[in-house]
């Protein structure tokens, strides 16, 4: 069974340090993969997606995460955290044999501290 | 365009009471999803449906049920709400299935408590 593991239930970093987020997923074909913002008492925000190709990609707000097919991993990264970054964090996977579905990780909550 | 509208925002139901949410999109989007959200437990899909008329179960659906009668609309219902159902509801919409997949659209989300 597809599953998505984000092995950080909560993180807190200084402001201006460096923010890295773990993602893994178990999955026989080749993954979507996402990344989703959620600042509090809102909805879900597309940070960025891979699908295929460059197994770097960039995202909105300066974020950018790398798929490693061999650690099964989309881990997200920001090089310099802003106070404004303070949010719970979701990977997510996209189902391709029983299309529509997409299996989100149980988050990681981002604390940024002064 | 509004984008992806969730109604209502907030809601207090007694056990055994019923309600429905809708949730509404605004740009022709022929999937749409339900979720809840827990503490801990990410989203889980409650139900989906990929075309007006269609629904089909995601990971949790027992104690829910969904209808699409309109394309631009999909209704969450709790029969006999459960206080195991207190949780944070989020609708979610794609386009359609040509071009690869896509990001989900996801709506506000209603804050439901069950006493």
């Amino acid at each position: 069974a597809q599953s998505v593991t984000q092995p950080d239930i909560h993180i807190t970093v200084s402001e201006g340090a460096s923010l890295e987020l773990r993602c893994n997923y178990s999955y026989g074909a080749t993954p979507y993969l996402f990344w989703y913002v959620q600042s509090p008492g809102q909805g879900l925000q597309l940070l960025l997606k891979y699908f295929s190709g460059d197994t770097l990609v960039q995202g909105i707000k300066g974020f950018e995460a790398e798929f490693k097919r061999s650690q099964s991993s989309f881990n997200l990264r920001k090089p310099s955290v802003h106070w404004s970054d303070a949010a719970e964090y979701f990977c997510a996977v996209a189902i391709t044999d029983s299309w529509g579905k997409f299996q989100f990780g149980a988050g990681t909550q981002v604390v940024v501290t002064p | 365009n509004a984008g992806v509208t969730q109604t209502p925002k907030f809601r207090v139901l007694k056990t055994g009471q019923s309600m429905t949410l809708l949730c509404a999109q605004d740009m022709n989007h022929e999937y749409m999803y339900w979720y809840r959200q827990d503490p801990g437990m990410g989203l889980r899909l409650i139900h989906y449906s990929v075309g007006e008329g269609t629904t089909a179960k995601g990971e949790v659906p027992d104690g829910y049920n969904v209808s699409r009668l309109k394309k631009q609309n999909f209704l969450l219902g709790l029969e006999s709400a459960a206080p195991s159902q207190t949780s944070v509801y989020f609708c979610a919409s794609i386009p359609n299935r040509s071009g690869g997949l896509n990001e989900q659209f996801f709506g506000p989300g209603t804050r439901l408590t069950v006493l």
